[in-house]
């Protein structure tokens, strides 16, 4: 199995530009997730969803940002327009159901730089 | 408001001591707890768990323990390899909901 894919795995953009980030979880995994790690707060959940149907986006941090999933095997997270703020990697995980941990698979994360 | 806290950046220990890692968290509802292992350029990977029944799990050279009464959990790495230099981060869910992680501890284990 190739594991869960994401791109692109540098992104350098300006502020204000929009930016998008595609994920490709693990095949047969009902389950994604996407994460944003700082040093500050380590890991955030921003969003999750469920057989593609968005389950909890509470942790998205304001309208700026979204996220979809057309189909099993995609997902983006996008942001419009983008921050200085919004510099950190972002994850995507895919899981079979619960209980998550032993089952929550990440990918190797892209690395946002807003200038 | 932080409800998984891990207040040590960085450990740095020697080669075969033990290696200790701790975690605090907030919520009581939370009943289960696991600890991921981070390399650089890559994404986390599972490493252990717990569940609130239990106050300790074995895996190898890996223990955690669990204290409910203080919101407290630790990780013991025994003996400390140099290939166990990465962040750690600690993780708690509350009825398989989602999954609440803390800031992550990088750990270097010196030759």
């Amino acid at each position: 199995d190739a594991g869960v894919i994401q791109s692109p795995r540098h992104e350098v953009t300006e502020m204000g530009q929009e930016v998008t980030l595609r994920c490709k979880p693990i095949s047969g995994h009902d389950y994604l997730f996407w994460y944003r790690q700082t040093m500050m707060r380590g890991l955030e959940l921003l969003i999750y969803f469920n057989n593609n149907v968005p389950i909890d986006d509470s942790g998205m941090p304001e309208d700026r940002f979204s996220a979809k999933m057309p189909n099993a095997s995609f997902s983006t997270l996008k942001i419009q327009p983008s921050e200085p703020r919004d510099s950190a990697v972002y994850f995507c995980a895919s899981s079979r159901p619960p209980p998550w941990g032993d089952t929550q698979y990440f990918g190797p994360g892209t690395r946002l730089t807003v200038l | 408001d932080q409800q998984v806290k891990q207040n040590s950046p960085s450990l740095s220990v020697q080669e075969g001591r033990i290696s200790i890692l701790n975690c605090d968290y907030t919520n009581s509802m939370f009943d289960y707890f696991l600890w991921y292992k981070k390399y650089p350029a890559e994404g986390p990977t599972f490493l252990i768990s717990i569940s609130s029944i239990k106050d300790k799990n074995e895996d190898g050279r890996f223990t955690v323990f669990l204290n409910k009464s203080a919101k407290h959990l630790s990780l013991h790495i025994v003996p400390s390899q140099p290939g166990d230099s990465a962040v750690y981060f600690c993780a708690a869910s509350e009825g398989a909901q989602k999954l609440v992680f803390g800031q992550g501890t990088r750990l270097t284990i010196n030759p």
